[in-house]
């Protein structure tokens, strides 16, 4: 059962574009939302990340919007990079099961983003 | 980067095998998660540790073990290797309330 989708597959932006890639869930009991990028060869690395009591977080270039009632969340990349080419994913977790820290991720499948230059 | 380190990077191995991967987590962090990433897809998770026990397990068979050690470092065991264990195995070390942060991973090839 995936109880996280993450569209499109593959997203190709000209520089200087915006970059959206969407999840939803099912799992009401996640409570953390974090988006890693990934480089060929190399292991994610954490970009961001969102808790369900706010629906807007901004780092730098990248911003998550979530929507808890509509259970989605998505990743918007502002002026696009040549850099920035590499794989995405959205994932969600469970923070704490009976006080001790659990964060298992369920990972979606992956956006291949490629930035044009 | 991150100070999470795996070794070896690469390994091959032969069906039926055993193999050890290790993992040393970020200073600071006591918890240790264990991911595998076949090709093309998103990891999955295997299981995680804290403070030296097991702290929840994913879909995978008994073959898969591990064990945590008290500097936090961490071991993944697997037994009687088959072809589809080929995959990027990926350690995670996090610490309560905080974000999971992954190593460059251990690139696993069974023929």
């Amino acid at each position: 059962q995936q109880q996280v989708k993450q569209s499109p597959q593959s997203l190709i932006v000209q520089k200087g574009g915006i970059s959206i890639i969407n999840c939803a869930y099912e799992n009401t009991a996640f409570d953390y939302f974090p988006w890693y990028q990934q480089f060929p060869g190399k292991g994610p690395a954490l970009l961001i990340a969102i808790r369900p009591d706010v629906s807007e977080k901004k780092e730098g270039r990248f911003t998550i919007s979530f929507n808890k009632s509509a259970k989605q969340f998505s990743l918007h990349i502002m002026d696009s990079q040549p850099g920035d080419s590499a794989t995405y994913f959205c994932a969600a977790s469970i923070e704490y099961a009976g006080g001790t820290s659990y964060g298992k991720l369920t990972f979606g499948q992956g956006t291949i983003l490629t930035v044009h230059p | 980067e991150t100070g999470v380190t795996q070794s070896p990077t690469h390994l091959i191995k032969t069906r039926g095998q055993q193999v050890t991967l290790r993992c040393s987590s970020q200073s600071g962090h006591n918890t240790v998660s264990w991911y595998q990433q076949a090709l093309g897809q998103g990891p999955q998770f295997i299981f995680q540790y804290y403070r030296e026990e097991e702290n929840g397990r994913g879909n995978f068979p008994p073959r898969f073990s591990g064990l945590q050690f008290p500097n936090y470092s961490s071991e993944l065991n697997v037994n009687a290797l088959e072809l589809d264990d080929s995959a990027l195995y990926l350690c995670a070390s996090s610490r309560q309330g905080a974000g999971q942060y992954f190593g460059p991973g251990t690139r696993l090839t069974v023929t």
